[in-house]
C-alpha cells in the first residue's frame, strides 16, 4: 500500500535551517510529484511547492522562493524539504503529499517548532 | 487572508444536506480545477473531491463537488457525525503560479 513516512519533530532556533524527509513506499517514487504543504497551529493549509522526483525539477510558491529547497534521493525513494532562516512564524506541521490528480496520499506530518 | 474564500463554519443535523462554498477569481477557480480536502483534528488532510466533481475510490457518494464560474461548492448529503471535520478547497492560481487553499470551513454536526 502507498505510504509516505516523514521524519520526526524538530525544534530549531530562529535563523537556523530544518530539513524534513519523506520516504515513499508502495508505488513507483519517480512516477508522481511530491507536494509540500504546511499548517501553522490552529491555521489553514499553505502550499510550499513541489518536486518532480524523476527529473528533480521543482516549483516553489512565490512566498518561499529563495528560502525553501526541495530535493530527492531516488535510490531510497525519499524527498526532502529544507527551509532556511527560520522564524517563529514558521512553527507548523509540515506535510508531504503525493500528487495524483490532487494530493491523494499524505505523510503523517512533521512538527517544526522555532523557538529561542 | 486566503486567496480562496470559504465560510469559517457550517453546521447541520444528522441526515441533512450541507453545502460549503469556495469563492475565487478568474485566475484560480475561474480557469482551473477545484479540489476538496477534509481534515480530522490531529490528522493529515484527506482528498475528497478532485477535478471539480470526481470522487477518489473509497469516498462515499454522499460527497459531491461542483463548479460554476469562480465558485466551487462541496455538498454533503445524509450528514453523519463522522463528517464533523475541517474542509478545505484548493486550486491552481495562474497569477501566483502556485496552489492556493481556502481558509477552511469547520463543519459541526449538531
Amino acid at each position: 500500500q502507498v505510504q509516505l513516512v516523514q521524519s520526526g519533530a524538530e525544534v530549531k532556533k530562529p535563523g537556523a535551517s530544518v530539513k524534513v524527509s519523506c520516504k515513499a513506499s508502495g508505488y513507483t517514487f519517480t512516477g508522481y510529484y511530491i507536494n509540500w504543504v504546511r499548517q501553522a497551529p490552529g491555521q489553514g493549509l499553505e502550499w510550499l511547492g513541489w518536486i518532480n522526483p524523476n527529473s528533480g525539477g521543482t516549483k516553489y510558491a512565490q512566498k518561499f522562493q529563495g528560502w525553501v529547497t526541495m530535493t530527492r534521493n531516488t535510490s531510497i525513494s525519499t524527498a526532502y524539504m529544507e527551509l532556511s532562516r527560520l522564524r517563529s512564524d514558521d512553527t507548523a506541521v509540515y506535510y508531504c503529499a503525493r500528487d495524483n490528480e490532487g494530493a491523494d496520499y499524505w505523510g503523517q506530518g512533521t512538527l517544526v517548532t522555532v523557538s529561542s | 487572508q486566503s486567496v480562496l474564500t470559504q465560510p469559517p463554519s457550517a453546521s447541520g443535523t444528522p441526515g441533512q444536506r450541507v453545502t460549503i462554498s469556495c469563492s475565487g477569481s478568474s485566475s484560480n477557480i475561474g480557469s482551473n480545477l477545484v479540489y476538496w480536502y477534509h481534515q480530522l483534528p490531529g490528522t493529515a488532510p484527506k482528498l475528497l473531491i478532485y477535478k471539480n466533481n470526481q470522487r477518489p475510490s473509497g469516498v462515499p457518494d454522499r460527497f459531491s463537488g461542483s463548479k460554476s464560474g469562480t465558485l466551487g461548492s462541496l455538498a454533503i448529503s445524509g450528514l453523519r457525525s463522522e463528517d464533523e471535520a475541517d474542509y478545505y478547497c484548493a486550486a491552481w492560481d495562474d497569477s501566483l503560479s502556485g496552489v492556493v487553499f481556502g481558509g477552511g470551513t469547520k463543519l459541526t454536526v449538531l
